[in-house]
């Protein structure tokens, strides 16, 4: 079936631009996570979505990050007025229902803010 | 924050050998799974151990879990060059998962 995939693969963009990347879960998977890797480190935990809510934004590093998701599925994340040190991978993960199930991840967006 | 902390950070072997990994964690834990991540790719679940568990093996894969140490190791046995990856431990905390900064082998052919 059908994984978790992520769009866009790549985005380049500008300082101060904002940016919004997409993931779309496996269907019928209710936990939804973002995590960015910058080049070289480990994963950052960003966000964690049950359903259309999300019970832990600690991991958000700045206000210029949000995340949403509508219908228990599709989720973006918004990251406005981009700096240079927000270049990473961003990958999305799903999970079947409870949060310490297996996670699979997407293929990741690679972002490069110039 | 991050829970799961993976060491060697880096480790190089020859084809052929094994390699071990450990991770650590300071709270309790339900369950400690097992991620790699090939270049460029995404993270590939590899194996889930539960605390009441000591040992699992999976194909070239044996995890152990000493709850009492807080810590697991990963042996991947008769390493190949497509082992080559990072590979990341993750803990459940505060009922989601947390991962650590993720071991780096490479194994040379």
């Amino acid at each position: 079936g059908a994984g978790v995939s992520q769009s866009p693969s790549n985005k380049v963009t500008e300082k101060g631009k904002d940016v919004e990347l997409r993931c779309d879960p496996i269907s019928g998977h209710t936990a939804l996570y973002w995590y960015r890797q910058s080049l070289g480190q480990g994963l950052e935990f960003l966000i964690y979505f049950q359903g259309n809510s999300a019970p832990d934004k600690s991991g958000l590093p700045s206000d210029r990050f949000s995340a949403e998701r509508t219908g228990g599925s599709v989720s973006t994340l918004t990251i406005q007025r981009t700096q240079q040190e927000d270049s990473a991978v961003y990958l999305c993960a799903s999970s079947l229902g409870g949060a310490v199930d297996t996670q699979y991840f997407g293929p990741g967006t690679r972002l490069t803010v110039l | 924050s991050q829970q799961g902390e993976e060491d060697p950070q880096a480790l190089s072997i020859q084809e052929g050998e094994n390699a071990t990994m450990n991770c650590s964690y300071k709270t309790s834990i339900n369950n400690l799974q097992w991620y790699r991540q090939n270049s460029g790719r995404g993270l590939v679940h590899l194996i889930l151990i539960r605390s009441n568990e000591r040992e699992k093996h999976s194909g070239r894969l044996r995890v152990t879990l000493d709850t009492s140490k807080k810590s697991s190791s990963l042996l991947i046995t008769a390493s190949r060059a497509a082992d080559t990856a990072s590979y990341f431990c993750a803990t459940d905390e505060h009922n989601d998962m947390r991962f650590g900064a993720g071991t780096r082998l490479t194994v040379k052919p």
